[in-house]
């Protein structure tokens, strides 16, 4: 089994639209959560930093964090098409230590 | 703040030829690198992470000798692709992290193409 499981997608939508992006994991020592952006031929760049349960909002996107369920998930309001990209999650159990990263979510916002 | 830099962006070189590419952080010290690849429409893979002034420490199925990897400085780390083959073709993204960074800073990547 993987460390973390995540939707390659294709996942397609309307703009303006609500994405919802998903990742579960097997490992509870998991603690620290990150969603990154990747652009075709780009590095991955931060979205959202979370660390343990809970919720975290910042403009149209929102993390959750869920680890009794060991899931987590990132909220794309209103959509954009600039919104289009690979999405990845990643985590790790101590601060600064290996990252688990998802497979990625290819997104297309459609104009 | 927290940018990562590579060079180059791109190169095609020769079958056989040794590469290397360069990862810096511009405005933090990055105590420790990582240097992943990626294959088209693959996630990212780590190769190795390194911790300046000690040697990388590899993952499994990585050969350390044709991925020779030295972070001499807490701004500079180095992967070397030595004897490259087609084989070798990929995305190489580093990244790099300091204590009390939030997350790892990633490069924008080196396309390798080995002819």
């Amino acid at each position: 089994q993987k460390e973390v499981e995540q939707d390659p997608g294709p996942l397609s939508v309307p703009e303006g639209a609500i994405v919802s992006l998903n990742c579960t994991y097997s490992n509870s020592a998991f603690q620290y959560f990150m969603w990154y952006r990747q652009y075709s031929r780009k590095g991955p760049e931060l979205l959202m930093y979370t660390y343990s349960s809970g919720n975290k909002e910042d403009g149209r996107f929102t993390a959750q964090v869920d680890k009794s369920s060991k899931y987590i998930s990132l909220f794309i309001r209103d959509s954009q098409p600039s919104d289009s990209a690979t999405y990845l999650c990643a985590m790790s159990a101590y601060h600064g230590n290996q990252f688990y990263f998802g497979t990625g979510t290819s997104l297309t916002v459609i104009p | 703040g927290a940018v990562v830099s590579q060079h180059p962006s791109r190169v095609i070189c020769k079958s056989g030829t040794s590469v290397k590419i360069e990862c810096r952080s511009l405005d933090f010290q990055a105590t420790t690198m990582f240097w992943y690849r990626q294959f088209p429409k693959q996630s990212l893979m780590l190769m190795a992470t390194s911790n300046e002034g000690s040697k990388a420490t590899y993952e499994q199925g990585v050969e350390k000798d044709k991925f020779l990897i030295n972070h001499a400085s807490l701004t500079l780390s180095t992967l070397t692709v030595t004897s490259a083959h087609p084989e070798d073709s990929s995305f190489y993204i580093c990244s790099a992290t300091t204590s009390g960074a939030r997350g790892q800073f990633f490069g924008p990547g080196t396309r390798l193409t080995v002819l």
